[in-house]
């Protein structure tokens, strides 16, 4: 079965300073990945999503992630802070039906809270 | 915009009195999610719709009940809540089965239970 692991449930950066949120996977089969925002009493946005094309993604608000099949990684990162940035993040993965898999649901890791210090 | 609306933002509700949350979508997707969101937890999926198939998970308590009576609206019953049942609620959309597109999400309704 698919599933996230997201290392540290709390970051806390300068503001200027390198944001890196870790995410790991495990899947069977070629997965979709997904990072999501969400800033307090708020739905998830969707910052950015790897689905097998090229491994580095671009995403919203200046956020980048690189998959690493090798490594079965999905981190994503920042090269500078905002306080604009302070949310709580979520790596999803999503089984593909194509594969046998489920409808194409989202597993969400537990979630990493991002602080940033002025 | 196209988008993912639940109302109301914010319920408050007595200890066991039936609460109804409702979502609508403009985007015509085929797919509609319930979730619940405890405090600095991740999303708990509660059921989903594909179309009008209803998909319920299977530890979704009997407490929990939905409804979509067409493609751009979806409810969330709570029958008898409790003050466990307080929580972020959640509704998100997919277009197609395939899992490429990820989900747009409402902004969420709060429930309390008092």
């Amino acid at each position: 079965a698919q599933s996230v692991t997201q290392l540290g449930s709390h970051v806390s950066v300068s503001e200027g300073a390198l944001v890196l949120l870790r995410c790991n996977y495990s899947s069977s089969v070629p997965p979709y990945l997904f990072w999501y925002v969400q800033y307090p009493n708020q739905g998830l946005q969707l910052l950015l999503k790897y689905t097998s094309a090229a491994t580095l993604v671009k995403g919203i608000n200046g956020f980048e992630a690189e998959f690493k099949k090798s490594e079965t990684s999905f981190h994503l990162t920042k090269p500078s802070a905002h306080m604009s940035d302070a949310a709580e993040y979520f790596c999803a993965v999503s089984d593909s039906p194509l594969y046998g898999g489920s409808q194409g649901n989202l597993i969400f890791g537990k979630g990493t809270k991002l602080s940033v210090k002025p | 915009d196209a988008m993912v609306i639940q109302n109301p933002r914010y319920q408050v509700t007595q200890f066991g009195k039936p609460v109804t949350l409702s979502c609508s979508q403009t985007l015509n997707h085929n797919v509609m999610y319930w979730y619940q969101q405890k405090s600095s937890q991740a999303p708990k999926l509660l059921f989903h719709y594909y179309d009008k198939d209803f998909n319920n998970e299977a530890d979704t308590p009997d407490n929990f009940q939905s409804r979509r009576p067409n493609t751009s609206f979806c409810f969330l019953d709570i029958r008898s809540p409790g003050l466990g049942d307080a929580a972020m609620y959640l509704c998100a959309t997919r277009v197609g089965r395939v899992g490429a597109d990820g989900y747009t999400f409402g902004s969420g309704t709060r429930l309390t239970v008092v």
